[in-house]
């Protein structure tokens, strides 16, 4: 059954570091997003993708945040100087089009660590 | 006032309860309603979705939706071991994908 992955399962790194998130989603869908989840709290909405543009993003998706799709098949998350209270699990998510926007399979995510 | 509410758990049951898990939601214009699993340091597994208001069905889980009173069900019948996970309501507007999640409630199921 077709899934998305992520990697690294695990990255740590130093404040101020910039770290990049990788995410391979299922191969059909065209609509792609970042979600995190802080320990102990709820999953939340970062960006939508779609057609190589955002669609949508949240407060939380500020100038330190960028992604791209550098390829046909990786979508990447782009945090530029990274601060403690980044440190999160960091989903990518994929739906197969907008109309379907609801059915979003996610990745086993990225517990990124900022010390 | 929060998008969508949760009931916060947790919730211990015996195996073969059913379970009821809910959740309001504030705004009118979210038309489609999810529910997730997700395992201690998992992704979310979506479960089932649901559009309009009224039951939808899939084996042992059952979702139910009353936009009227902005209410979301999940039931589970015969639960299992198995079951144990934290469970995500989700909603969502239906246009750019952005999906607002419940705070989540922990399910466990004993043998």
């Amino acid at each position: 059954e077709p899934e998305v992955t992520q990697t690294p399962s695990h990255q740590v790194t130093q404040m101020g570091q910039e770290v990049i998130l990788r995410c391979v989603p299922i191969s059909n869908h065209l609509y792609f997003y970042w979600y995190r989840q802080i320990l102990g709290q709820k999953v939340e909405f970062l960006v939508s993708f779609y057609n190589n543009e955002i669609s949508e993003k949240s407060e939380i998706f500020d100038d330190q945040f960028s992604v791209e799709r550098p390829d046909g098949s990786n979508f990447t998350l782009k945090i530029r100087s990274t601060k403690l209270e980044d440190s999160a699990m960091y989903f990518c998510a994929s739906s197969v089009t907008s109309g379907r926007a609801y059915e979003q399979y996610f990745g086993p995510g990225t517990r990124l660590t900022v010390t | 006032q929060k998008e969508v509410e949760q009931d916060p758990g947790p919730l211990s049951v015996p195996e073969g309860a059913i379970v009821s898990l809910n959740c309001t939601y504030s705004n009118s214009a979210f038309q489609y309603f999810m529910w997730y699993r997700q395992y201690s340091r998992k992704g979310p597994e979506l479960l089932m979705y649901t559009y309009s208001s009224g039951n939808k069905e899939d084996g042992r889980f059952t979702a139910q939706v009353d936009k009227s009173s902005k209410y979301i069900s999940l039931f589970i019948r015969d639960s299992q071991p198995s079951d144990s996970a934290t469970y995500l309501c989700a909603v969502e507007r239906g246009n750019a994908g952005k999906s607002t999640f419940g705070d989540g409630t922990t399910l466990t199921v004993k043998p």
